[in-house]
């Protein structure tokens, strides 16, 4: 089945120890999103990749990083994780953007910051 | 601004009862209408949207939804809840034009529980 996948599901770190989580999707589709789901809350968008086209919020921390080196792979790398930044991340693709399309989740990653 | 508005972080049905979940949007365009279930740990999947055409959209799982223009509202609705509706279902908007085309505005949830 083509889907969405997210590596690892669970990821705990040290306070300012780089790291990195994975997604990937078989589904070919152009646009990859990263949103950050706290507990109880919305999932918040952070940016997204349309083809090779990097596209960041506004309000995304300078401590979130994204690379798409392929249509395939998209990686969010957080240089310094702090307390704050425990949270569920959620990666999640569409075909195209805007005109109503769907976007398919991946499971997520939750990450620990110890 | 745009936003959307879900009424009732939590709702609690007995099993077989109706569901209903409110969701209202603020936009000065035609939105796209989504709602989507996440259950504890996962991903958020998709129950149904709505594009154009019928204003009722059915979805999975026997929940539908009813685009309503001049309430601004997309209530999602299930005759008879089930023991494992038991989520947190987040209502969305997104856009056919502007810098943010295609980008979901969420709701901030509602955690839908059902007791036996």
């Amino acid at each position: 089945d083509a889907m969405v996948i997210q590596n690892p599901r669970y990821q705990v770190t040290q306070f300012g120890k780089p790291v990195t989580l994975s997604c990937s999707q078989t589904l070919n589709h152009n646009v990859m999103y990263w949103y950050q789901q706290k507990s109880s809350q919305a999932p918040k968008l952070l940016f997204h990749y349309y083809d090779k086209d990097f596209n960041n919020e506004a309000d995304t921390p300078d401590n979130f990083q994204s690379r798409r080196p392929n249509t395939s792979f998209c990686f969010l790398d957080i240089r310094s994780p702090g307390l704050g930044d425990a949270a569920m991340y959620l990666c999640a693709t569409s075909r195209d953007r805007g005109r109503g399309g769907t976007q398919y989740f991946g499971p997520g990653t939750r990450l620990l910051v110890l | 601004a745009q936003s959307v508005t879900q009424l009732g972080s939590h709702v609690s049905v007995s099993e077989g009862a109706l569901v209903l979940l409110r969701c209202n949007y603020s936009s000065s365009v035609p939105p796209y209408l989504f709602w989507y279930v996440q259950y504890p740990n996962q991903g958020l999947q998709l129950l149904l949207k709505y594009t154009t055409g019928a204003t009722l959209v059915k979805g999975i799982n026997g929940f539908e939804a009813e685009f309503k223009k001049s309430e601004t509202s997309f209530h999602l609705t299930k005759p008879s809840a089930h023991m494992s509706d038991a989520a947190e279902y987040f209502c969305a908007v997104s856009f056919a034009f502007g810098g943010s085309q295609g980008n979901l505005i969420f709701g901030k949830g509602t955690k839908l529980s059902v007791k036996p």
